[in-house]
């Protein structure tokens, strides 16, 4: 089973700063295999981004994530109010899905 | 749009079995190419994935649960639900239902995500 790492655990900053989240895994994934959630309290995940770097339908191109083999990375360019929340990065291998544990990014 | 929402009960015996139910609105189960996932988060703690089925009856299992999951369709009633037997306090959560998008032709599958998800139900394993 493939183990997903993120980090930090907690992300603290302020409106309109720049975030990068990290996301490792234990082996190496195919990039068409990672995508990036978001949650927010009491509300179920929302797909950001899947293929490691493709936006979903209606995300903000604030939003982008890259990488490959066991490191990736989801950049958020301006946080908006909107975007403190929790964010996951899932993988698919060996016919089971892993989630990371999550950063959470909250408002300093 | 496609609308999920699962239903069943919200408070469950130890050693009973969980029975929930997905009702797929907006779409038909059977149309696209799509895998249909049961996804569990206990309070305040990360998503554990369960398993998934494809409207053809083919299905996968979280192997820290497999001995005690089933995860089966009714494409007449545009449903697919789980059941979890054995439960213990462990298996309360939040458990959600989502539909998986895949695209590509054997062998070069592409994952395009979970993008629609249920509101979650609540439950609670406790006599």
């Amino acid at each position: 089973e493939i183990v997903l790492t993120q980090s930090p655990g907690t992300l603290s900053l302020s409106p309109g700063e720049r975030v990068t989240l990290s996301c490792r895994a234990s082996q190496s994934v195919s990039s068409s295999y990672l995508a990036w959630y978001q949650q927010k309290p009491g509300q179920a995940p929302r797909l950001l981004i899947y293929g490691a770097s493709n936006r979903a339908t209606g995300i903000p191109d604030r939003f982008s994530g890259s990488g490959s083999g066991t490191d990736f990375t989801l950049t958020i360019s301006r946080l908006e109010p909107e975007d403190f929340a929790v964010y996951y990065c899932q993988q698919y291998g060996s016919s089971l899905f892993t989630f990371g544990p999550g950063t959470k990014v909250d408002i300093k | 749009q496609v609308q999920l929402q699962e239903s069943g009960p919200g408070l469950v015996k130890p050693s009973q079995t969980l029975s929930l139910t997905c009702t797929v609105s907006g779409g038909s189960i059977s149309s696209g190419s799509y895998y249909w996932s049961w996804i569990r988060q206990p309070a305040g703690k990360g998503l554990e994935w369960i398993g998934h089925i494809y409207t053809s009856g083919s299905n996968d299992y979280n192997p820290s649960l497999k001995s005690r999951v089933t995860i089966s369709v009714d494409t007449s009633e545009n449903q697919f639900s789980l059941r979890l037997s054995s439960v213990t306090a462990a298996d309360t959560a939040v458990y959600y239902c989502a539909r998986e998008v895949w695209s590509g032709y054997y062998p070069h599958y592409h994952y395009n995500g979970m993008d629609v998800w249920g509101q979650g139900t609540t439950v609670t394993v406790s006599s």
